[in-house]
């Protein structure tokens, strides 16, 4: 059974800090892993989707890195803004029709 | 393109009541997911839904079902309602494309059971 964990639960930086979260599952056998941002109560937006095949995606300030054979993603978010506060969640997609998320990474960003 | 809509966006039901909740596709998603957020926790699979039929389901009991529509629409049905079904309910669209495609998310539905 695939199980996906995000260390640390939550996170605090003062504004302009790099920004590294952590995400890591129990079996390699995946097709991709998407990054998602969440805002309090709200839906789940895509930040980063990176394929088996693929070691690592950028956008913008953001980069995703992918060890499948370990087991472990990582997000870089540079030079952080107030804006970039929320709930950060790892999901994993493999065979049974399903994401598979961690229990994300709660991002505090002080002026 | 229009993204994943779902309605309504919050609902309040008592112990024991049944709900539906809705959800319209992103254009040209033919597959649908459906995912219970607890509060503080990340979302758990209930069901996806293809071609109108249901195509894999997570652990949650038989109360939870739903629906296809030709449209691609979907609607997600809990019977005998309990407290612990007090959750966001997420729906995800995206492509049948063995397995390498993302999926796009709505704004989720808050239901609060009393």
């Amino acid at each position: 059974k695939q199980e996906v964990t995000q260390i640390p639960a939550a996170l605090s930086v003062p504004e302009g800090e790099n920004l590294v979260l952590n995400c890591s599952f129990t079996d390699s056998a995946i097709y991709n892993l998407q990054w998602f941002r969440q805002d309090p109560g709200k839906g789940l937006t895509s930040l980063l989707l990176i394929q088996s095949s693929q070691r690592e995606q950028t956008s913008g300030r953001l980069n995703a890195s992918l060890d499948k054979s370990s087991g472990r993603s990582t997000l870089y978010i540079a030079a952080s803004q107030p804006g970039d506060s929320a709930t950060y969640l790892c999901a994993v997609k493999a065979a049974g029709n399903k994401l598979t998320f961690g229990g994300g990474t709660r991002v505090l960003v002080k002026p | 393109e229009t993204g994943v809509t779902q309605s309504p966006t919050h609902l309040i039901k008592t112990r024991g009541q049944q709900v539906t909740l809705r959800c319209s596709s992103q254009s040209g998603h033919n597959t649908v997911s459906w995912y219970q957020q607890a509060l503080g926790q990340g979302p758990q699979f209930i069901f996806q839904y293809y071609r109108e039929e249901e195509n894999g389901r997570g652990n949650f009991p038989p109360r939870f079902s739903g629906l296809q529509f030709p449209n691609y629409s979907s609607e997600l049905n809990v019977n005998a309602l309990e407290l612990d079904d007090s959750a966001l309910y997420l729906c995800a669209s995206s492509l049948p494309d063995k397995g390498i495609g993302g999926y796009t998310f709505g704004s989720g539905t808050r239901l609060t059971v009393v």
